[in-house]
């Protein structure tokens, strides 16, 4: 199975300020016929089912706000908030679905600092 | 819209099966897969598996393989997810999730409890 490994676990930025979660792959997750990455962005409020925010790892989905954005070096697959707003306080996944078994990164809580 | 219905939460002893539906409307039913993805409290996502609604086939993940059934009825847009030999580290929501490049719509989630 494809591990998918977040940093840090939970991070506290303040208002109006840049949040960047780190999302890692255990092995490539994109076909070199289309060097495209098969990663998507989640924001979980409480009691809600996640939101897709980022897809293709840097794909922001309808409705979304301009202020997340995605991006990806190597293994390596960030999401960036650029200026933190109070109604982003969630917890944020990652996943790759280029392969079954889709797996999920272990979270990452954002709070207001 | 598209919409994606669960059935209500379930109660259920260490041993029992529940089963789970999910129906879909807003777009047709046959032309996306469903996935299922549980969440234990507190805890993160974990993908359970596919089915297509084009011909019922399904891919389950090793961690339920043996105990879970997904299958559809076309003629309802409804997808079910069966869970046999519940233990108590089964209790989680349960989503249902229309096939996707990203999972893009969810269901609102299905709290299933196993207690004795």
């Amino acid at each position: 199975d494809i591990v998918m490994t977040q940093s840090p676990d939970s991070l506290a930025v303040s208002l109006g300020e840049r949040a960047t979660i780190t999302c890692k792959s255990s092995q490539s997750i994109s076909y070199t016929s289309n060097n495209k990455n098969y990663l998507a962005w989640y924001q979980q409020k409480p009691g809600q089912p996640p939101k897709l925010l980022i897809s293709w790892a840097s794909t922001r989905a309808s409705g979304v706000p301009d202020r997340f954005s995605g991006s990806e070096s190597g293994p390596d697959f960030t999401l960036t908030i650029s200026s933190l707003q109070a109604e982003d306080v969630a917890v944020y996944y990652c996943q790759q679905y280029f392969i079954t078994p889709y797996t999920f990164g272990q979270g990452t809580k954002l709070e207001i600092k | 819209q598209v919409q994606l219905v669960q059935s209500g939460a379930e109660v259920k002893k260490p041993g029992a099966s529940v089963n789970i539906s999910c129906k879909a409307s807003g777009y047709t039913f046959t032309s996306y897969g469903v996935n299922w993805v549980r969440q234990a409290p507190g805890q993160g996502l974990e993908w359970m598996g596919w089915i297509t609604t084009r011909n019922g086939n399904t891919k389950y993940d090793q961690k339920v393989q043996g105990r879970v059934t997904m299958t559809i009825d076309t003629s309802t847009s409804t997808a079910y997810m069966e869970l046999t030999s519940l233990k108590p580290d089964d209790t989680a929501v349960y989503y249902c999730v229309r096939e996707g490049f990203g999972f893009m719509f969810w269901g609102q989630g299905t709290l299933v409890t196993v207690s004795s």
